[in-house]
């Protein structure tokens, strides 16, 4: 079975950092795009990053641009997302998404990040 | 970045047949077309319907997927309590290079 395990949310102060983690299973991540989704508490769902198999092309929403960092370890069969620089805008429920054909079919449970001091 | 336009809220009748609608422009929804996502409170999204209007295995033959232009519709047969939930559409923008989303749909089947 396809699975997406978050990792490594929490509470952070506002400029702090964080690094989330993915780790699949059921698959391998190598053959796909991977895919960062945000969700603030009663809010809808807001693209962060995406990149594709071997990294070397990455996006980004303007409002993590600068910010966050995605990457990828195949090796691992994992998913990253450094974030720095957070801000309380950026408290949300982060999730991991594979890319197939060009749609996000799988999704993990999702890590949350609060950022207050 | 804007994103696609949903309406809020969505209300129709047991066994009735519900039409959600994503709009968006030529470089996203009437590009490549816009997939679908149900999320019930506290889970993650689940795929309904991918941008080709195709259905991911084990979704209910009462969705189907269409586009016209700039607009993706979703429409739900015989609707049933566990149709409730929040629904979003999802389209890649090929003019900025950006996954948008629709601010979702609740829809509440009465």
């Amino acid at each position: 079975d396809v699975q997406l395990v978050e990792s490594g949310g929490g509470l952070v102060q506002p400029g702090g950092s964080l690094r989330l983690s993915c780790v699949a299973s059921g698959f391998s991540i190598s053959s796909y795009y991977m895919t960062w989704v945000r969700q603030a508490p009663g809010k809808g769902l807001e693209w962060v990053a995406n990149i594709k198999q071997d990294g070397r092309w990455i996006f980004y929403a303007d409002s993590v641009k600068g910010r966050f960092t995605i990457s990828r370890d195949n090796a691992k069969n994992s998913l990253f997302l450094q974030m720095n620089s957070l801000r309380a805008e950026d408290t949300a429920v982060y999730y991991c998404a594979r890319e197939a054909n060009g749609d996000n079919d799988y999704w993990g449970q999702g890590t949350l990040v609060t950022v207050s001091s | 970045q804007a994103g696609l336009t949903q309406p809020p809220s969505v209300s129709k009748g047991l066994r009735q047949t519900a039409t959600l609608t994503c709009t968006g422009d030529n470089n996203n929804v009437g590009d490549q077309g816009a997939a679908w996502l149900q999320q019930h409170q506290g889970h993650p999204p689940k795929l309904l319907s991918y941008r080709n209007n195709k259905r991911p295995s084990g979704v209910s033959e009462r969705l189907s997927a269409s586009r016209s232009r700039n607009t993706a519709s979703l429409t739900i047969t015989g609707l049933q309590p566990e149709d409730e939930g929040d629904y979003y559409c999802a389209a890649w923008d090929s003019s900025l290079n950006v996954w948008m989303f629709g601010g979702g749909t609740k829809l509440t089947v009465l």
